[in-house]
């Protein structure tokens, strides 16, 4: 399976600001996922993103809250846009293909 | 969509004793079932999976079983250690899609 280096590892921001989670996969991955994962919560899909494609968001996430990139099929990245302290979670990339899929070490964002 | 169900939710064995969390899905069309192993502060790490057309796969201190019939899953650890103290999560899978259960803490007391 594929290795996926996701960075940061933890941030803390302000609200009303972004940032960017970035996911480097070390082979290429046909499809890349994005998750939150909530305190003490399982992961929730916010979105499934394919190369030269719009991604694809779940119910109750939306493009302008976060904004998905995947120029290739290598990396991909993921903004948490004007954030506020309910934004507060892990959030973890998962890529992959027929050989498998990996996730990330995941991002610990505390916005204060 | 499917729906995945995982129990208990916490888990607390004596170490040396075996723990069993349990999982049932309700799409039959669910083929890979992966099992998850989350320490604090990572992401989840697979540690055993099955696919649909296999009952039973063990790698060591860990098996995984599958019965179609009633749609449910469950991991077996046995001689657990200190170390298999984690947040365990199972999941179902149709293609690219998984379906996420929602945990187990599993504690192993010294």
């Amino acid at each position: 399976s594929a290795v996926i280096s996701q960075k940061p590892s933890r941030d803390i921001c302000q609200r009303g600001t972004s940032l960017t989670i970035q996911c480097q996969v070390d082979s290429q991955v046909t499809m890349m996922f994005w998750y939150r994962q909530q305190p003490g919560q399982s992961l929730t899909l916010i979105a499934t993103a394919n190369q030269g494609s719009e991604a694809t968001y779940e119910s109750g996430f939306v493009i302008d809250k976060f904004p998905i990139s995947r120029p290739n099929l290598t990396f991909s990245t993921l903004t948490v846009s004007n954030m506020s302290p309910e934004d507060s979670s892990i959030y973890l990339c998962r890529g992959g293909g027929l050989s498998g899929y990996t996730f990330g070490s995941g991002t610990r964002l505390t916005v204060v | 969509g499917e729906n995945v169900e995982q129990h208990p939710s916490t888990l607390s064995v004596q170490e040396g004793d075996s723990a069993v969390i349990k999982c049932t899905y309700s799409d039959s069309a669910s083929n890979y079932f992966p099992w998850y192993k989350q320490e604090l502060g990572k992401g989840p790490q697979l540690i055993i999976d099955i696919r649909s057309n296999v009952g039973e796969k063990k790698d060591q201190r860990i098996a995984v079983t599958l019965n179609k019939t009633a749609k449910h899953f469950s991991l077996h650890i046995t001689e657990t250690q200190p170390e298999d103290s984690a947040v365990y999560f199972c999941a179902a899978s149709i293609g690219n899609q998984f379906y996420f259960g929602t945990g187990t803490s599993l504690t192993v007391i010294p």
